[in-house]
């Protein structure tokens, strides 16, 4: 019964590899988020979806790729991966955006690149 | 610029001493200031969501509080299972059509028994 989830868990793999991470919730909300924390615990949002569609592309580079097949699915995916992308990606999902609503975290995905 | 400033970064405490933790934002307009728990590992958890200066929550040893300028979290008697990695993260008002959070940066909380 986890509320938002996240595949793999941990995702090692070489430099310039292309890789995806799944994320699902079955809270039922409409907002799913990319979430990048680094070796500081460090949060900082990526991207945002409402509904399918994009709301927020937080200046990130363009090797990176949400998608979203439906409401309760935000997958990314990375092209050419860089030794700087080493970090744990967060999935997170809210009822709706932009006026208060709680946001709820996944466990993460550690992506170490080497 | 909106910006998230937590304090301490680190905080030792004997089991049963109780202490606060700081979370001071500067944004424009604030829909929102959430605390979360984030053990080692995991992904953060969810505590309190406050609204408007003067608002407080509490949850077992917990109790967040929130002034036009920063909030607090006070945790009574700790116990060493209240280790963790404490963030504080607000919805600034210029994040109404994202839903976007800015985070401090964490306190990370180690109760000794």
């Amino acid at each position: 019964d986890t509320a938002v989830s996240q595949t793999p868990k941990y995702l090692v793999t070489q430099m310039g590899n292309d890789k995806s991470i799944k994320c699902e919730q079955n809270l039922g909300h409409d907002t799913m988020y990319w979430y990048k924390q680094d070796s500081k615990k460090f949060l900082k949002i990526m991207f945002s979806y409402n509904n399918k569609e994009l709301i927020i592309n937080e200046t990130v580079p363009n090797r990176f790729s949400p998608k979203s097949p439906d409401k309760a699915h935000l997958n990314l995916h990375i092209n050419s991966l860089e030794l700087g992308d080493s970090a744990v990606y967060f999935c997170a999902s809210s009822q709706v955006y932009g006026g208060g609503e709680t946001q709820y975290f996944g466990p993460g995905t550690r992506l170490l690149v080497l | 610029e909106d910006q998230v400033t937590q304090s301490p970064e680190a905080l030792r405490l004997q089991e049963g001493e109780s202490s606060s933790l700081n979370c001071s934002y500067t944004v424009s307009g604030l829909r929102g200031l959430f605390w979360y728990r984030q053990d080692p590992g995991k992904g953060p958890e969810f505590l309190f969501t406050l609204y408007s200066a003067g608002e407080e929550k509490e949850k077992e040893r917990l109790k967040a509080t929130l002034t036009k300028k920063e909030s607090f979290l006070h945790i009574t008697a700790p116990k060493p299972e209240d280790s963790a990695t404490y963030l504080c993260a607000v919805q600034p008002g210029s994040s109404s059509n994202t839903g976007k959070l800015i985070f401090g940066q964490g306190t990370t909380l180690q109760v000794k028994p």
